[in-house]
């Protein structure tokens, strides 16, 4: 996805936080998503972000600052199970599409 | 239970042959994407749908052709012109009135 940057891998133990970050070309920003996906399975919703701020969905929060084009995942409690691909989408002007990135690899260990 | 359906889950070609995905939707929404997943490269948009007998061009539409002549089936053709089909093709569909995307399992297609 042109426009969209986020880290290509990361790697964390089980029971910590990782963030993992998105920045996005603000120009036609109409929003923001962030799917996981297990290796050879299809993405599935995690977060929609719309305004500027924090939602959090129990061990899962997401973060957007619209002016800074700048959003984050936020994974606590890390388990076993959270080792995945994160893929972050913004939706351009038309609502239509979505753009992502080339999605975050996250390695948990014991 | 509704849901999106792709099969199969693995497809073999030889190359030079041309090979068509399927991908069928029971959710009664109104687009379709088909996306191309390679290692390192996220999804890629090949091509998408609106509504019935309408489509238009992704960012990677050469060597694929679509067609969507029902609501609920949106299958993908992979041309011999495509040059580098082995990839993982995902299928997607959208509710008109919202902006989340719904995807399917997936088909590995593998080409020797």
């Amino acid at each position: 996805g042109q426009n969209i940057d986020q880290p290509t891998e990361m790697t964390a133990t089980e029971g910590a936080i990782v963030q993992i970050n998105c920045t996005y070309q603000t120009s036609g920003f109409n929003g923001l998503f962030w799917y996981q996906q297990h290796a050879g399975e299809a993405p599935t919703f995690l977060s929609y972000n719309v305004l500027d701020g924090l939602e959090e969905k129990g061990r899962f929060s997401s973060f957007l600052s619209r002016s800074k084009g700048y959003s984050y995942l936020l994974l606590k409690e890390l388990q076993m199970k959270d080792s995945a691909s994160y893929l972050c989408a913004d939706v351009p002007s038309g609502y239509s599409t979505l753009t992502f990135g080339k999605g975050t690899m996250l390695l948990v260990s014991p | 239970d509704g849901g999106i359906t792709q099969s199969p889950k693995y497809l073999f070609r030889k190359e030079g042959q041309n090979v068509t995905l399927s991908c069928e939707q029971n959710l009664n929404h109104d687009a379709m994407y088909w996306y191309r997943q390679d290692p390192g490269q996220g999804l890629r948009l090949i091509y998408y749908s609106q509504i019935v007998n309408d489509f238009q061009k992704g960012d990677i539409a050469e060597g694929y052709s679509v067609s969507r002549e029902k609501k609920e089936s949106f299958p993908l053709t992979v041309t011999s012109a495509q040059k580098n089909p082995t990839a993982f093709y995902l299928c997607a569909s959208r509710d008109g009135g919202t902006v989340e995307q719904y995807f399917g399992p997936g088909t590995r297609l593998t080409v020797t």
